[in-house]
């Protein structure tokens, strides 16, 4: 099993949408949660970063994380097509950092 | 300011060919990480640096890779004899605190 699980999609939406991208974890040590944002032949951006149970808003985005169910995810609000890209979970215990695999997203106008 | 750069940006090598990545930090980022990105999967850990010392390269797959970091600024990462398999894109971090900023990458291919 993987420390870190995600869909990989692809995930298809028109302009507007609500997207819901979701990670699942098993190591009760992750403390630190993050998203990414890869765009095709780039490095991943991060997007968003939390250290707690709870919700954190950003314009558009907002994280949660669920510690009790080992689980987090990612909405976007107004999805609009320059939000097509891969969106990376990632989780980290001391010094390393686990990504999950990615899901494809693409925001159709 | 500058991001983290990384060159060359692409590499064509052959099989049994050895090669060099560079990574140029943020600059006053103590904190250095190397990954390995396959397609379709998220970046997977090869090693992190503090300062100039290797902290942590318990994910270099094996003997034939190694990175140095003898400034404490720019790093490289150098694999021997490549293989096939070693194709993939090479991703450079930074970091201060928690946020890990990454480079653009390398994208190898051993022929």
């Amino acid at each position: 099993q993987k420390e870190v699980e995600q869909d990989p999609g692809p995930l298809s939406v028109p302009e507007g949408a609500i997207v819901s991208l979701n990670c699942t974890y098993s190591n009760s040590a992750f403390q630190y949660f993050m998203w990414y944002r890869q765009y095709s032949r780039k490095g991943p951006e991060l997007l968003m970063y939390t250290y707690s149970s709870g919700n954190k808003e950003d314009g558009r985005f907002t994280a949660q994380v669920d510690k009790s169910s080992k689980y987090i995810s990612l909405f976007i609000r107004d999805s609009q097509p320059s939000d097509s890209a891969t969106y990376l979970c990632a989780m980290r215990s001391g010094n390393q950092f686990y990504f999950g695999t990615g899901t494809s997203l693409t925001v159709i106008p | 300011g500058a991001g983290v750069s990384q060159t060359p940006s692409n590499k064509v090598t052959e099989k049994g060919k050895y090669v060099e990545l560079r990574c140029d930090p943020i600059s006053g980022h103590t904190a250095l990480y190397w990954y390995r990105q396959s397609l379709g999967q998220g970046p997977e850990f090869l090693i992190y640096f503090q300062g100039t010392g290797a902290a942590d390269d318990s994910g270099l797959p094996n003997d034939r890779f190694f990175a140095v970091r003898p400034e404490g600024s720019v790093s490289t990462l150098k694999i021997q004899r490549t293989e096939r398999g070693d194709s993939a894109v090479y991703l450079c971090a930074s970091s201060q605190a928690n946020e890990q900023f990454f480079g653009p990458g390398t994208r190898l291919t051993v022929l």
